[in-house]
């Protein structure tokens, strides 16, 4: 069975720019997730999706910050403009919706760096 | 708001040493707790979990038990390997009703086991 994709892996990009992230994840999973990840930091949540719907994305910094996930099944992290302080990994996750003690399931990130 | 704290590394032993990694936790309700490992150049990976309290987690000889009264999810294990290098991140999860919430970590702990 596949686990959680993610692409691009690397990304270098100038301060100003657009990027974005993609991720799909695993088959049946209705629950996706996006964190960031500072070098030397726990992951962050940034936003989580219930299917198609957006259920927390109080963290997210909605000023450049943008998700979607428009059929339920893959989702893109847009950042635009970028800044220098967004240089971090972005990791994707996924799990079955399910009750107490439920895994997440995480790609391998994207590593995104602002210069 | 949730809360994980673990102790700050990098922690460096010798093979076959034991292991305990320190990690306490804050949460508002009765939370499940989790170890994830990240090896390097690669993603995070489920390593152990428990749900309520007094549950022990175990796998590949690592061991954490949930202690409600301390707060506490501490990761053990009685002879380290070259190979469990990593870094080591405890999390909680939190069962709202309508989905596990988003996982909370904390910072992480890099584990250098020497030869």
């Amino acid at each position: 069975e596949a686990g959680v994709v993610q692409s691009p892996r690397y990304k270098i990009i100038e301060k100003k720019q657009p990027v974005a992230f993609w991720c799909n994840p695993i088959s049946g999973h209705n629950t996706l997730y996006w964190y960031r990840q500072n070098l030397g930091q726990g992951p962050e949540l940034l936003i989580r999706y219930e299917n198609e719907e957006a259920v927390d994305d109080s963290q997210l910094p909605k000023d450049r910050f943008s998700a979607e996930r428009l059929k339920g099944v893959d989702s893109t992290l847009k950042i635009q403009p970028a800044e220098l302080g967004d240089s971090a990994v972005y990791l994707c996750a996924s799990s079955f919706r399910t009750g107490v003690g439920g895994e997440l399931f995480f790609g391998e990130g994207s590593r995104l760096t602002v210069l | 708001g949730n809360s994980v704290t673990q102790m700050e590394g990098p922690v460096t032993l010798s093979e076959e040493a034991f292991l305990t990694i320190n990690c306490t936790y804050t949460a508002t309700g009765y939370p499940s707790l989790f170890w994830y490992v990240q090896y390097p150049g690669e993603g995070l990976q489920l390593l152990l979990k428990a749900t309520k309290a007094d549950d022990k987690g175990s796998n590949k000889g690592f061991e954490a038990t949930y202690r409600k009264e301390t707060t506490s999810f501490h990761l053990e294990k009685g002879s380290v390997q070259v190979s469990d290098s990593a870094v080591y991140f405890c999390a909680l999860n939190e069962y709202s009703g309508g989905g596990a919430d988003g996982l909370t970590f904390g910072k992480g702990t890099h584990l250098i086991i020497q030869p």
